[in-house]
């Protein structure tokens, strides 16, 4: 069981180039979301989806965009990155429950990502 | 404002002690409250998860307690080990669903020989 999965686990850009970061999840979960870790804060919440094909803007969305075209898949894009986007990003999913013990947040082991 | 606030910021211990770590929020409505593991490189991972009725709750050598009047939890670590090592987060959610989490900052524990 792989749980979540994310690609790359690493990545050097320099300003001004793009990439897409890959989320994968086989726990057929409904939601997943898109954070950043930087030191001394907090995890922050970029982007998130509450099914295939919805998505919606977080606390920090700028400069990003997201897509869910398929339920088990999650991208994160950077059309034109910027030293500020330097950051280690966490993806993240749970199931469609209102049982408690069950409404956990699974993540991935994270992107580290250096823009120069 | 709703804000998560963690304390201490780091933390050294010997192997084999126990060690108390702090969360204090001022999020409103509250849900429930859950601690979260994570390991240097790696994702967090749940410990545990509180609602506003619920007190105390174990999951091993870890035991959290709650409470929601003053809004402050409490992770305790009992006989600490080398695989402690690891930041530890709180995070509060306002509702029962949503995608509303608000996260600390963490603590960072490391357990020394």
């Amino acid at each position: 069981n792989a749980g979540v999965t994310q690609t790359p686990k690493f990545r050097v850009l320099k300003t001004g180039q793009s990439m897409t970061l890959l989320c994968a999840q086989d726990m057929n979960h409904e939601y997943m979301y898109w954070y950043r870790q930087d030191p001394g804060m907090g995890l922050r919440l970029i982007h998130y989806s509450v099914g295939e094909g919805t998505t919606a803007k977080g606390e920090v969305p700028d400069g990003y965009n997201v897509s869910r075209l398929k339920k088990q898949n999650f991208l994160l894009g950077l059309e034109s990155a910027a030293p500020s986007q330097t950051s280690v990003y966490f993806c993240a999913s749970r199931p469609d429950s209102t049982g408690m013990t069950k409404n956990i947040q699974y993540f991935g082991a994270g992107t580290r990502l250096s823009v120069l | 404002k709703n804000q998560v606030e963690q304390s201490p910021q780091s933390l050294i211990i010997l192997e084999g002690k126990n060690c108390t770590l702090q969360c204090n929020y001022t999020v409103s409505p509250f849900s429930n409250l859950r601690w979260y593991k994570q390991d240097t490189g790696r994702g967090p991972v749940s410990l545990t998860i509180m609602t506003f009725s619920e007190n105390t709750k174990s999951n091993g050598r870890y035991t959290a307690t709650l409470d929601a009047d003053t809004k402050q939890s409490s992770l305790h670590i009992t006989a600490s080990q080398l695989s402690d090592s690891a930041s530890y987060i709180c995070v509060v959610s306002p509702r029962r669903t949503g995608n509303q989490f608000y996260f600390g900052t963490g603590t960072s524990l490391t357990v020394i020989p």
